[in-house]
Formats: C-alpha cells, structure tokens, sequence
C-alpha cells in the first residue's frame, strides 16, 4: 500500500541553522505531496505542496522539491527561527487510495535561539 | 470566516459511554474526513466521505461511527466499543477527490477516557 517515510526526530537545532528534514514514500500511483506543520495542541496547517515530478513547493522560506527518480520530497529551510518550532508531517495524497492523506510519523522540530 | 469548526474542544467520557464530536464547514467542500492522532505518533484515518449521504471506513474503523446527512456537517460517534478512545481528534475537508487540491484541517477535539 502507500505509505510515507519521514526521519526520526526529535531535531533540535540552533536559530539561523540549515534545516533538512527528510520525507520518502511509496506509492501505486502519481500522488500529490504535502508537508504539514502543528503546534502544540492545534491542528494541521498546510505548509507547502506539489503536485507532479520537479514541482518544487515554497511557503515562509520553507521548500521542497517533487522528486520522482527517488521517490522524495525533503523538506528544507536555510535559516531557521524559534517561531519555527512545530512538529512537521509529510503526507500523500493519491486519488486511487479513496483520495485520503496518507502520513508520516512526524518530526518534532525544536529551534534554540 | 470560512472554516472548520470542530466541538467540543475537550471531552471526557466515561467507560462504557458513547460520545458525539461534532465537525462543521462552510467551505462548500464535498470531501470530509475523521484522523486520530495518538501522542507523539502520525495521524490515521478512521473515517471519510467523498459526498453527503455517503462515506467509506479507513484505517481504524473499529468502534466508531459517522453519517453524512448534510454537507457541511460530519459527526463522529465513539462508541462504548472502541478499547482506547483517548486521542486528539482531526476533522478535514477538501473541495473534492482530485489529489492535488489540499485538505484543511480543524482545531482537533481532545477525548479522555476517565
């Protein structure tokens, strides 16, 4: 079936830092990819998306690039800031699958100043 | 605003109780769906519902239930049969099935078991 592969976590990382967050997957399909972020006791907000291979998403500095050839979509950020401080979640989306999101398990972002 | 409006926020129900948590949009989305989400873990799919007075189980059906009698409303009952109840509870909505259009999330609704 689909599934996402997200690196384990937590990542703690100093203000102004390179951040790479690392999201895989596997699908029957061609999915849509999206990356979430949620702070504490809210909801998901969609932070970025793409929607076919080389699609490269951006929002708030944050980026990630639809690669097809190794079935990726990481996520990155040249200077982080402590209001960055959430837990991100890499999903797909792939309307042969009931057109659900399907998730990774998270990476709890922490960002020290 | 438009939106999803999820209540109530927090929720104690005690064993052997069913209980209702309540999702509302007025985005004029057809799709609609329930994620569970344990702490510290992804979210999983229990319910979902691609047009009113229709819906599909996901991943953990077990122990709960949905209608769809309206669209803009998707409730979801828990029920005395489901074991381990307490979780963070996300309702989400989406225009429709086309994979790339995004799907919008509530606030959640806390559920404890007491």
């Amino acid at each position: 079936g689909d599934s996402v592969t997200q690196m384990e976590g937590p990542v703690t990382l100093s203000e102004e830092a390179f951040l790479t967050i690392n999201c895989t997957y596997t699908a029957t399909g061609y999915p849509s990819l999206f990356w979430y972020v949620q702070y504490p006791g809210e909801g998901l907000q969609l932070l970025l998306k793409a929607t076919k291979a080389d699609d490269k998403g951006s929002n708030k500095g944050f980026e990630a690039t639809y690669r097809k050839e190794t079935t990726s979509f990481h996520l990155e950020k040249g200077s982080v800031q402590v209001s960055d401080s959430a837990v991100y979640f890499c999903a797909l989306r792939i309307e042969t699958s009931g057109s659900r999101l399907t998730f990774g398990e998270g990476t709890q972002l922490t960002v020290n100043p | 605003d438009g939106g999803i409006t999820q209540s109530p926020k927090y929720l104690f129900r005690k064993e052997g109780q069913n209980v209702t948590l309540s999702c509302e949009q007025n985005l004029n989305h057809d799709a609609m769906y329930w994620y569970r989400q344990d702490p510290g873990q992804g979210l999983r799919l229990i319910y979902y519902s691609q047009i009113v007075n229709d819906f599909q189980k996901g991943d953990i059906a077990e122990g709960y239930s949905v209608s769809r009698e309206k669209k803009e409303s998707f409730p979801l009952t828990v029920t005395s049969a489901q074991k381990n109840p307490t979780a963070f509870y996300l309702c989400a909505s989406s225009t429709d099935r086309y994979s790339g259009n995004t799907i919008y999330f509530g606030e959640g609704s806390w559920l404890t078991v007491v």
